[in-house]
């Protein structure tokens, strides 16, 4: 049963691109959610979609938008990239309701780094 | 506030010995569950132990149990006959509705 899949692993962008980040969730999972974790700081909630709609924020820009498609995989796209958007992003799949917040699962993360 | 402490960013550990990880926590939730993840090199993160913090008995899960204070808002991880693969990042962690608010981590080395 695979677990979650995140691509790519890792990229390299330049300041002021655009980046897509994607995410398959587990097998049976309908929810799915993105984080940033910078170096040396725990993951931070940046969104969460259900249904193929935005259903939570963190405190985040515009610039970052997701998508969830009707297979329930994700994406997560971060505009006008700056320096400080270079963090390790990680994707974390789950089935609505998650009693107690059981059952996530996370992937391993793509580490975007911008030059 | 909702914030998660961590006080301290690494702790070293010998082989088959006892080891203690700190967590405090701020929410002004009155129903909620505290996580301990570990997150190995590989970077995906593995839910070691839950609790409930309606329940005041402590949650343990083989060799990792936990102290949890609820008027103190601590959440400890005891890890027992520590084994080189404990070796990771341990963040304490509690749920804001339906995801998780982390703390900033404590790197754990397991010493041969």
């Amino acid at each position: 049963d695979a677990g979650v899949t995140q691509s790519p692993t890792h990229l390299i962008k330049t300041r002021g691109q655009q980046v897509t980040l994607r995410c398959s969730p587990k097998s049976g999972h309908d929810t799915v959610s993105w984080y940033q974790q910078a170096l040396g700081q725990g993951p931070q909630f940046i969104f969460q979609y259900y249904e193929e709609e935005e259903r939570q924020r963190g405190n985040f820009p515009d610039r970052f938008s997701g998508h969830q498609f009707p297979n329930y995989s994700s994406e997560l796209n971060v505009n006008a990239l700056l320096l400080g958007d270079s963090a390790l992003y990680l994707c974390a799949s789950s089935q609505v309701p998650s009693w107690g917040n059981y059952g996530y699962t996370f992937g391993s993360g793509t580490r975007l780094t911008v030059v | 506030a909702q914030t998660v402490t961590q006080s301290q960013p690494e702790m070293s550990v010998q082989e088959a010995e006892t080891v203690t990880l700190s967590c405090t926590y701020d929410t002004s939730e009155s129903d909620y569950y505290l996580f301990w993840y570990k997150q190995p090199p590989s970077r995906q993160m593995i839910l070691v132990i839950r609790q409930e913090a309606y329940k005041q008995q402590n949650a343990t899960e083989n060799r990792f149990s936990v102290n949890f204070q609820k008027a103190a808002k601590s959440f400890s991880l005891k890890i027992s006959d520590s084994q080189l693969g404990d070796a990771a990042m341990y963040f304490c962690a509690f749920n804001l509705g339906q995801n998780f608010v982390f703390g900033p981590g404590t790197r754990l080395s397991v010493l041969p």
